[in-house]
């Protein structure tokens, strides 16, 4: 069985750059042409895709965020990581690292997602 | 991007009724639409994609319907767990898009 879990600080402070990191256990993040994606869904608002990284390395940045966004991967610990630079308030919430399916990208694992404030 | 635009934005529903619920994309997404559920304190959970088959172990109270631009999830016959917010996205276009979701809640 996948899982997922996010961990990070739950605390950012303006212009920083916040950094979070997606353990996956139950599969390679390196073969089966998964889509390793971050999502984040505002206070009381929907989901926004922020972007993934192909099991080959390739990555995709939603380009609304796409100057501002990077993710990486560590493959000997099977994990990969979110990094959102020079953050605002409006980058305050949960953000979930998830897996797309091949072909499809349809999101059929989530962790559990993790809260991040962006606050002085 | 491609906009989803769900409606209502919430509605009161009594166990045992059905519930219709609405999704509409700025342009033509063919069947590629899926529809999640997501309950508090929890991540969304799949359940339809291309529009109208259900995921694996999805009951069959839940059904989608439609194509192109306009779609539909009905919930034949809310059970207490099905009080939650659902959401839509589609994967026609990168970026992928959500809607803003619909939460139906108890009557």
């Amino acid at each position: 069985q996948v899982q997922l879990q996010e961990s990070g600080p739950g605390l950012v402070k303006p212009s920083q750059t916040l950094s979070l990191t997606c353990s996956v256990s139950g599969a390679s993040i390196t073969s089966g042409s998964y889509y390793w994606s971050w999502i984040r869904q505002h206070p009381e608002k929907g989901l926004e895709y922020i972007g993934y990284i192909y099991y080959n390395g390739n990555t995709y940045y939603n380009p609304s965020l796409k100057s501002l966004v990077s993710i990486s991967r560590d493959t000997p610990k099977n994990q990969f990581s979110l990094k959102l630079n020079s953050v605002t308030a409006a980058d305050t919430a949960i953000y979930f690292c998830a897996r797309g399916a091949a072909a499809t990208t349809l999101f059929d694992n989530w962790g559990q997602g993790t809260l991040v404030t962006v606050s002085s | 991007e491609i906009v989803m635009t769900q409606a209502p934005a919430t509605m009161s529903v009594s166990p045992g009724e059905r519930a219709t619920l609405s999704c509409r994309a700025s342009q033509s997404v063919s069947s590629k639409l899926a529809w999640y559920q997501q309950k508090p304190g929890q991540a969304p959970r799949l359940l339809i994609y291309a529009a109208s088959t259900r995921a694996t172990g999805i009951p069959a109270r839940f059904s989608g319907s439609g194509s192109e631009t306009e779609f539909t999830l009905t919930v034949s016959s809310l059970q207490s767990e099905d009080f939650a917010v659902y959401y839509c996205q589609q994967y026609f276009n990168w970026p992928r898009t959500f809607g803003r979701g619909t939460k139906v809640e108890i009557k």
